[in-house]
């Protein structure tokens, strides 16, 4: 069946470092990929999507690009700041009619210092 | 921005007693998840609702647990009776008919003790 595969965490890095959390997946078709960010205490938000190969999704900073021939999705931010400690959640959808469950990895915590 | 609206935030109850969720879902999504949370663990999806019908309900533990969304709106997710091992993050989210992107709301904390 379908999965996703993230990097382990914790991730720690110094601000302004640069960051590269990776994600690859399994599945049949074409499906959607997705990154949603989870700050402490919080629910998940949408960070960023791709619908498609070669397609690059970016939001904040963040960027993914959707790479069918490696079959993953790693997410990068050029310079991070403390204000991005979080969980980052790996995604796919599934593709099977009406239901559009999402595949999830297991999260990545991150955590910036100053 | 239109939000999805959960409550309580945080509930704290005994062991064999009921608990209630509530979820508002962005107007106009017809597409509403429960999902279960561990702590440091990926969310888990209880039942998902397409208008007021349940697509899909194949992990939800259904001697006790028991969700609706009688008009196709809002929805109440039920457990009773609550067990230890049910502490957990409740995420409701809703999405837009026929697309994959979803949007949650800022969840319940359950404790159970």
């Amino acid at each position: 069946g379908d999965s996703v595969t993230q990097m382990e965490g914790p991730v720690t890095l110094s601000e302004e470092a640069f960051l590269t959390i990776n994600c690859t997946y399994t599945a049949t078709g074409y499906p959607s990929l997705f990154w949603y960010v989870q700050y402490p205490g919080e629910g998940l938000q949408l960070l960023l999507k791709a619908t498609k190969a070669d397609d690059k999704g970016s939001n904040k900073g963040f960027e993914a690009t959707y790479r069918k021939e490696t079959t993953s999705f790693h997410l990068e931010k050029g310079s991070v700041q403390v204000s991005d400690s979080a969980v980052y959640f790996c995604a796919l959808s599934g593709q099977s009619g009406n239901n559009r469950k999402l595949i999830w990895g297991l999260g990545t915590s991150l955590a910036v210092n100053p | 921005e239109a939000e999805v609206a959960q409550s309580p935030r945080y509930k704290i109850t005994e062991k064999s007693q009921a608990v209630a969720f509530w979820c508002d879902p962005i107007s106009g999504h017809a597409t509403l998840y429960w999902y279960r949370q561990i702590l440091g663990q990926g969310p888990e999806l209880l039942v998902q609702f397409q208008d007021e019908s349940v697509v899909d309900d194949s992990q939800l533990p259904k001697d006790r647990f028991s969700a609706e969304r009688l008009k196709g709106v809002d929805s109440t997710l039920k457990i009773q009776p609550a067990e230890l091992g049910d502490s957990a993050m409740y995420l409701c989210a809703s999405s837009r008919e026929l697309t994959y992107e979803q949007y949650f709301g800022p969840g319940t904390r359950l404790t159970v003790t």
